[in-house]
């Protein structure tokens, strides 16, 4: 069936170091992995995504990784910064690829 | 770019009252989603719209549960008689409509039972 899995739940990192989170996913037909950023109160915002023709995107300081043939992804985050704490989310399309299939998330602390 | 809006940001009522949350997805989207989101868990997909055309909806979309995209812009959710497990964020997403197309979600509408 559909499911995507994240971990850690919980990550805690010292300002300046990195992070990765990473997820897999059990439908080798999807094809566009999305992760959000979800701050307190707020609804999770867009920060990165990837399709499957490619093995890597970057974007400043957040990069994303894809495996298809062991299918998972992951997030990375270099030079963390205090405003990076937050819970994200990865994400894979249901086979319908109409709604996202969201993993439990990961609370991301990082601390000056 | 308004971005998604939803209205109200925070409704408490009491058991067995009826709800209704409204979405204004992003201007030049045709395809708008629910999700419910509970603590610590990720977005669940609720139901889909295609233009005003509601195209999907997932078995958590109990028969208590409406949703209408009438003119194909903006969208509502009711929610009759409210029980406490319905207690938990509604989130409305937006995208374009062709192909996989990334979803932009709104800030949400948290739900409280008493």
């Amino acid at each position: 069936g559909e499911n995507v899995e994240q971990h850690p739940s919980t990550l805690s990192v010292q300002e300046g170091d990195s992070a990765v989170i990473k997820c897999t996913y059990s439908d080798s037909a999807s094809n566009y992995f999305p992760w959000y950023k979800q701050e307190l109160g707020k609804g999770p915002q867009l920060i990165i995504d990837i399709r499957s023709n490619v093995g890597e995107k970057k974007d400043q300081r957040i990069a994303v990784t894809l495996n298809k043939t062991a299918k998972h992804f992951s997030l990375h985050i270099t030079e963390t910064q205090p405003e990076d704490s937050a819970v994200y989310f990865c994400a894979s399309p249901n086979q319908a690829g109409t709604a996202l299939i969201f993993g439990k998330g990961t609370t991301l602390s990082v601390s000056s | 770019d308004t971005g998604v809006s939803q209205d109200p940001r925070h409704k408490i009522t009491k058991r067995g009252q009826n709800v209704t949350f409204r979405c204004d997805p992003i201007s030049e989207h045709n395809r708008l989603y629910w999700y419910r989101q509970t603590l610590g868990q990720g977005p669940e997909f609720l139901t889909y719209f295609q233009n005003e055309a509601q195209l999907e909806k997932s078995r958590l979309l109990s028969d208590r549960f409406s949703a209408e995209r009438p003119k194909g812009s903006f969208s509502t959710l009711e929610i009759q008689r409210t029980e406490q497990g319905d207690s938990a964020m509604y989130l409305c997403a937006s995208s374009l409509d062709t192909g996989t197309q990334p979803q932009h979600f709104g800030d949400g509408t948290r739900l409280s039972i008493l």
